[in-house]
């Protein structure tokens, strides 16, 4: 089984600031690892995924995240945000072997003011 | 191609009540699932399937039914509401093996 931790429930940042959003995981296997974004009233959306390959992995609106194994760390970056990056973000954790279940983290709520 | 479409949007309910959330892809997906939301907890799973036919639990069973006739439906059955499903209810759906799972808009559900 697995488990995910997002140490920070909350982040306020301004505007044009750079970003950190932290995700740890426990594991026994392997893991595929993602990063969700939850806009208000809406479903979640997926801004990047780990599946093998390049540690780095960038995603969509300027958001990057890197995979470190021996810290078992897949933290969320962007070095300038926008008021529209106002959101609550989710990290999740997968078995590599099924690729089946998501289990998510408890989400933190990023908050971009003026 | 409109993805993972949910019904009703919102719906309120007395205890005791049963009703059905609807969840359909026309991404021919194998693998679909059902989430619960609650605040401070993020998403848990209740139920999933790997293809037509074929159902298991997930973290938070209890209290919720799943069938699978077809591809494309995934309906999740509430049996007799209680005021702990009070929630926000998403359906999921990935092809198979690949991990990524697109959302639908999710069903606020309200029991009195």
């Amino acid at each position: 089984a697995q488990s995910v931790t997002q140490l920070d429930s909350q982040v306020p940042v301004f505007e044009e600031a750079p970003v950190e959003l932290r995700c740890n995981y426990s594991s026994s296997v392997s893991v595929y690892l993602f990063w969700y974004v939850q806009y208000p009233n809406q479903g979640l959306q997926l801004l990047l995924k780990y599946l093998s390959g390049s540690t780095l992995v960038k995603g969509i609106n300027g958001f990057e995240a890197e995979f470190n194994k021996s810290q078992t760390s897949f933290h969320l970056r962007k070095p300038s945000v926008h008021i529209s990056d106002t959101a609550e973000y989710f990290c999740a954790v997968s078995d590599a072997r099924s690729a089946r279940q998501l289990t998510f983290g408890s989400g933190t709520q990023l908050t971009v003011l003026p | 191609n409109a993805g993972v479409t949910q019904t009703p949007k919102f719906q309120v309910l007395k205890t005791g009540q049963s009703m059905t959330l609807q969840c359909a892809q026309d991404m021919n997906h194998e693998y679909m699932s059902w989430y619960r939301q609650d605040p401070g907890m993020g998403l848990r799973l209740i139920h999933y399937s790997v293809g037509a036919g074929i159902t298991d639990q997930g973290e938070v069973p209890n209290g919720y039914n799943v069938s699978r006739s077809t591809t494309e439906d995934f309906p999740l059955r509430l049996l007799s509401a209680a005021p702990s499903q009070t929630s926000v209810y998403f359906c999921a759906s990935s092809p198979q093996g690949r991990g990524t799972q697109y959302f639908g808009p999710g069903t606020r559900l309200l029991v009195l």
